[in-house]
């Protein structure tokens, strides 16, 4: 099964609206990341989590590894924000491999 | 945000023929990934190096994939004889340490005809 999942897959928000992104793991997650995935495939790194949270601007995330889930919230959404977002996992068993969760594709609308 | 840079930025490449990319790490990093979107957005971990070192590789990339991170030199990844399978989004990463926040380039995108 699924070592990391994520969702909604997919999210349409108005521009100026909140939302939130979720990923849960089935693996013993000790680091998350999340990533947005721009039209040109590039991957930009949003955050780098130990158990915790961290924000940014109008992004926030928390990572809770006891209850094994992070989330990834957005206030204020704006256009540019639009994309796919990707969590991904450290796992105890292999320090070398990341777990990337499906992605949530974020369109923001006028 | 990243100053991972890959290239080419696609690549065509017909079944059977050897098809190569490149990534320089950002500077200063000494740990680089390869990783396999495809394209329903399915990460694969093919292989790591600490400087020129492999720490880890997948079963698959000990069979068609090569790949190296000589110094001074672009890291490379090499598929011997491509297959239709093979066409995906290749990303490259580097890190200061381990998966400690990961910088990823743009991708090259292969597709294999």
């Amino acid at each position: 099964g699924d070592k990391v999942k994520q969702s909604p897959s997919a999210l349409s928000l108005q521009e100026g609206t909140n939302s939130a992104l979720r990923c849960n793991f089935s693996i013993a997650a000790t680091t998350v990341q999340w990533f947005l995935q721009n039209p040109r495939g590039s991957l930009i790194n949003l955050f780098y989590l130990v158990p915790g949270t961290k924000e940014n601007g109008r992004l926030k995330s928390a990572f809770d590894s006891k209850e094994s889930y992070s989330t990834l919230h957005i206030r204020d959404a704006q256009l540019e924000d639009s994309g796919t977002y990707f969590c991904a996992a450290e796992a105890r068993s292999n320090y070398n491999v990341l777990y990337f969760g499906s992605g949530t594709k974020l369109t923001v609308e006028p | 945000n990243s100053k991972v840079i890959q290239t080419p930025r696609y690549l065509v490449k017909g079944q059977g023929q050897k098809a190569k990319m490149r990534c320089i790490p950002e500077k200063g990093h000494p740990v680089v990934f390869w990783y396999q979107q495809n394209k329903n957005n399915e990460f694969k971990f093919l292989i790591n190096f600490q400087n020129q070192e492999v720490l880890q590789q997948i079963d698959m990339t000990e069979k068609r994939f090569s790949a190296e991170c000589p110094s001074n030199s672009p890291c490379s990844l090499e598929i011997q004889s491509s297959e239709a399978g093979d066409s995906a989004l290749y990303l490259c990463a580097s890190s200061l340490v381990g998966n400690e926040r990961l910088f990823f380039g743009h991708g090259t995108k292969l597709s294999v005809l």
